[in-house]
């Protein structure tokens, strides 16, 4: 049973246009999310974070939609560069809970064309 | 500052055998995680070690254990292996604060096969 889910495996986009990746959430626990980037043969770096208590949170040319009533969320990459190609993972934590322990969606491969 | 060390980087081994992983987290972070990555089924949580103590253990079976030392080091260990058990085998670190006290800052891997 997936708690966190990501739909589309991949998204193709042209640059300089907005890449738009999405994930689903089940657990109502989940206050707390995350975006992770990959590319291949490296760990995940994280991109950009947001706390249940807020909607939005803008870093740069990524910003992350919170909807908690739809259990959704979405990362905003605007303007997309060809460097932005990459495995983008969304994630979830449960601030009472008692360890870091992070649950992945299982990733959309974003590819950004020149 | 130096990143979260992951030795070895790529290994084969053979079914029944096991195998032994190496974390060196960031200087200062006291909180060890690891993860088992395969295709198409993101990132799994295998545990978590906190001041040489397990806090938390996913949903994996007994052939996986870890252990954390004195310096936050940490170890996990992989016994009879299995051909499913061929992944990416991701270690983090962060601070230790607690969930939701930032992000994760994760190795570059060690990439296991089993034939």
């Amino acid at each position: 049973d997936q708690q966190v889910k990501q739909n589309s495996p991949s998204l193709s986009v042209q640059e300089g246009r907005i890449s738009i990746l999405n994930c689903d959430y089940t657990n109502s626990m989940f206050d707390y999310f995350l975006w992770y980037k990959k590319y291949p043969a490296e760990g995940p770096t994280f991109l950009i974070s947001i706390s249940s208590i807020k909607d939005k949170n803008e870093d740069g040319r990524f910003t992350v939609f919170l909807n908690k009533s739809a259990k959704h969320l979405s990362l905003h990459i605007v303007p997309s560069q060809p460097g932005d190609s990459a495995v983008y993972f969304c994630a979830a934590d449960e601030s009472s809970g008692s360890a870091r322990q992070l649950t992945f969606g299982s990733g959309t491969q974003l590819t950004v064309l020149p | 500052k130096a990143g979260v060390t992951q030795t070895p980087r790529y290994l084969i081994k053979t079914r029944g055998q096991q195998v032994t992983l190496s974390c060196s987290p960031i200087s200062g972070h006291r909180s060890v995680s690891w993860y088992q990555q395969t295709p198409g089924q993101g990132l799994q949580f295998l545990f978590e070690y906190f001041s040489e103590t397990q806090r938390n253990k996913g949903n994996f079976p007994g052939r996986f254990s870890g252990r954390q030392f004195s310096n936050s080091r940490s170890e996990m260990n992989v016994s009879t292996l299995e051909l499913g058990d061929s992944a990416l085998y991701l270690c983090a670190s962060s601070l230790g604060g607690g969930p939701g006290g930032g992000e994760l800052f994760f190795g570059e891997g060690s990439r296991l096969t089993v034939l």
